[in-house]
């Protein structure tokens, strides 16, 4: 399995502020992703972020509003910016270990007022 | 696009009971994942299909999976309280040189054992 932990594990933030969540696995890892979990509901996939390269965005997602950095192989944040009440969500960053195995973060949880 | 579909999406079972959690997709999927998510906690990787047939078996939990019917199942045998969980499954369409993909989710099915 892998160790991740992310940072802060919840918050509670105003509208219009940003908030940047950290990711920190145990070893190196090649791919990372970053999930939102809306309340009540499933994951769904944010963004692709690999080192040395811009993440990946899926539909719906877009970089300004969710700005992600990687700089090195067992590190990534995820910034929401601009934050509204419909950002509240569990926040998961999650990697692959192998060439199949994916393991989930304890996630951020996160609140906005 | 890839879907996924769970059912059910909600399960009330009493103990000792078998019963099965179906998960279809729509399209081609390189590998069909099986998660657990206790209320307010992460996701538990649970089992990982790779092949057509491919059955794994952990405790009173089997998962299966049917790529031609585009079909999982995650079945339960003997159910006891603490199996009571949020059970996702989720597809990944692609591989690249790192490992796999990012992950599409089925709606997840919120099983509740009574004793």
């Amino acid at each position: 399995s892998a160790v991740i932990s992310q940072k802060p594990s919840r918050d509670i933030c105003q509208r219009g502020t940003s908030l940047t969540i950290q990711c920190q696995v145990d070893s190196q890892v090649t791919m990372m992703f970053w999930y939102r979990q809306q309340p009540g509901q499933s994951l769904t996939l944010i963004a692709t972020a690999n080192q040395g390269s811009e993440a990946t965005y899926e539909s719906g997602f877009v970089i300004d509003k969710f700005p992600i950095s990687r700089p090195n192989l067992t590190f990534s944040t995820l910034t929401v910016s601009n934050m509204s009440p419909e950002d509240s969500s569990i926040y998961l960053c999650s990697v692959t270990r192998g060439d199949y195995e994916q393991y989930f973060g304890p996630g951020t949880r996160l609140t906005v007022t | 696009e890839l879907k996924v579909e769970q059912n059910p999406l909600f399960l009330s079972m009493q103990e000792g009971k078998n019963y099965t959690i179906y998960c279809n997709y729509s399209t081609t999927s390189d590998r069909l994942y099986w998660y657990r998510q206790d209320p307010g906690k992460s996701l538990e990787s649970l089992f990982v299909l790779l092949s057509n047939g491919a059955v794994k078996q952990e405790g009173r939990l089997m998962a299966s999976l049917d790529t031609k019917a585009r079909l999982s199942t995650l079945h339960i045998t003997a159910a006891v309280h603490d199996l009571s969980a949020t059970y996702f499954c989720a597809g990944s369409q692609g591989y690249s040189g790192g490992g796999a993909d990012g992950l599409t989710f089925g709606k997840g099915t919120h099983l509740i054992i009574q004793p």
